[in-house]
């Protein structure tokens, strides 16, 4: 298995208070990904990374920024939580060999609930 | 843009069954296709690919052709089991950064 750790695996928060999602890897992967996993949406891109500070945003941008200073961490960021941004969100890493073909190994996910 | 259209569900089937879960899609250029599998409470992990036209890609008695005449990955497995209870998402991968588009996903529950 890939060495993806997302933390914290669960957390409970109040509208208006900021909240940081970690993903950290070992594998020295280049790509890393955010999504969320949303009933009837499947998985939407929220930003993704393909470098030390080099990041993208993706289909749900919104409200969420990231940063990565380091290889091996990629951190989501809602700066001011809402009650649409309860999710279950997902890290995905990949390499440049497996990124071209759009294989992605995924973390375990992080379950978010705004209140 | 990308999407991907998946049947919905859930489904439920009993053990030894027949499964097919229906995927198409729309995409510009040339997409490699997917089946991301996710067991209960876990990450997705990848089930299948195919990266070309009539392509097809199997793993775990699972299988899927790329038929781009019909724009269409369906997935098939002849016989499940209880253990392949999970939820099944079709993606497509298209464009310069390779992203994924995801289809919604199917629950499949197998009943012994």
């Amino acid at each position: 298995d890939a060495g993806i750790t997302q933390s914290p695996r669960h957390k409970v928060t109040e509208t208006g208070t900021p909240v940081t999602l970690r993903c950290h890897q070992t594998e020295n992967h280049r790509y890393m990904y955010w999504y969320r996993q949303d009933p009837g949406h499947g998985l939407r891109l929220i930003h993704y990374s393909y470098g030390v500070k080099d990041t993208d945003k993706g289909e749900v941008s919104d409200g969420y920024s990231v940063s990565r200073s380091k290889t091996e961490d990629f951190l989501l960021t809602l700066e001011s939580a809402t009650s649409s941004q309860t999710s279950v969100y997902f890290c995905a890493i990949s390499d440049l060999a497996r990124v071209n073909t759009g294989e992605l190994f995924f973390g375990e996910g992080s379950r978010l609930t705004v209140l | 843009g990308n999407s991907v259209t998946q049947m919905e569900g859930p489904v439920t089937l009993s053990e030894e069954a027949f499964l097919t879960i229906n995927c198409t899609y729309t995409a510009t250029g040339y997409p490699s296709l997917f089946w991301y599998v996710q067991y209960p409470g876990e990450g997705l992990q990848l089930l299948l690919k195919a990266t070309k036209a009539d392509d097809k890609g199997s793993n775990k008695g699972f299988e899927a052709t790329y038929r781009k005449e019909t724009t269409s990955f369906h997935l098939e497995k002849g016989s499940v089991q209880v253990s392949d209870s999970a939820v099944y998402f079709c993606a497509l991968a298209s464009g310069s950064a390779r992203q994924l588009t995801f289809g919604s996903g199917t629950q499949l529950t197998v009943l012994p």
